[in-house]
C-alpha cells in the first residue's frame, strides 16, 4: 500500500525557518518525482516545488523561489523542504505528493500545517 | 506561464442534480496533461479524472471529464450527498482557482 506521510509543521516567526519531511513507503521511491503542493487559508491549492527521483533535477513556484529548498534521501525514502525566510503568507497545509506522470497526483500525504505568525 | 480559470467560482445544487464545472486555459494546452481533483476540507485532494477525460481508479461513473484545447468540462450527472466539494483542474504546476459545489 502505498503511503505518505508528512511531518514537521508549526508555529514559526516570520523570517524563521522550518523543515518539512514526506516519508514514502509501499512504492519504489527512486522512480518517482515527487512534489510539495499547499493550501493557504481560504484559498486554493498551490504548487510550490517538485524533484526527479535521482534527486538531480527540481523545480520551484516563483513565490518561493530562493527561499525554499527541496531535497531527498532516496536511502530513506523521504523527501523533504527547507523553508527559511518564511512570510506570513506561507502559512498553509503543505502537502506531499507523487507524481505519477504529467502532474498527475494519484497518492498526496495526509497534510502538515505550517503558520507563519509573530 | 499557463494560468487556469475554473467557472463558475461557487455552484449551489441539490443533491440529485447535474453539476457541470468549467475549466479555461490561456492558452492550448494538451489534453494528456488536464487534471481534475476534488478536495475536501481536512482531507487531502483526490484525484478524479486525468487525460481529461478517464476516470481515476475507483471513481464513480457519475464524473466525466471532457474538452480539449483551452476548454475543459467536468460533469457530475446526479450529485450524491458526499460529492460537495471544492474541484480544481490542473496542467502540470499549473491549478486553476477551484469550483465550490455546495449544497443548495
Amino acid at each position: 500500500e502505498v503511503q505518505l506521510v508528512g511531518s514537521g509543521g508549526g508555529l514559526v516567526q516570520p523570517g524563521g525557518s522550518l523543515r518539512l519531511s514526506c516519508a514514502a513507503s509501499g512504492f519504489i521511491f527512486t522512480r518517482y518525482w515527487m512534489t510539495w503542493v499547499r493550501q493557504a487559508p481560504g484559498k486554493g491549492l498551490e504548487w510550490v516545488a517538485n524533484m526527479n527521483g535521482p534527486g538531480s533535477e527540481k523545480s520551484y513556484a516563483d513565490s518561493v523561489k530562493g527561499r525554499f529548498t527541496i531535497s531527498r534521501d532516496n536511502a530513506k525514502n523521504s523527501v523533504y523542504l527547507q523553508m527559511n525566510s518564511l512570510r506570513v503568507e506561507d502559512t498553509a497545509v503543505y502537502y506531499c505528493a507523487r507524481d505519477d506522470g504529467y502532474g498527475l497526483f494519484l497518492y498526496w500525504g495526509q497534510g502538515t500545517l505550517v503558520s507563519v505568525s509573530s | 506561464e499557463i494560468v487556469l480559470t475554473q467557472s463558475p467560482g461557487t455552484l449551489s445544487l441539490s443533491p440529485g442534480e447535474r453539476a457541470t464545472l468549467s475549466c479555461r486555459a490561456s492558452q492550448s494546452v494538451s489534453s494528456s496533461y488536464l487534471t481534475w481533483y476534488q478536495h475536501k476540507p481536512g482531507q487531502a485532494p483526490r484525484l478524479l479524472i486525468f487525460g481529461a477525460s478517464s476516470r481515476a481508479t475507483g471513481i464513480p461513473d457519475r464524473f466525466s471529464g471532457s474538452g480539449s484545447g483551452t476548454d475543459f468540462t467536468l460533469t457530475i450527472s446526479r450529485l450524491e450527498p458526499e460529492d460537495f466539494a471544492v474541484y480544481y483542474c490542473q496542467q502540470s504546476s499549473t491549478f486553476g482557482g477551484g469550483t465550490k459545489v455546495e449544497i443548495k
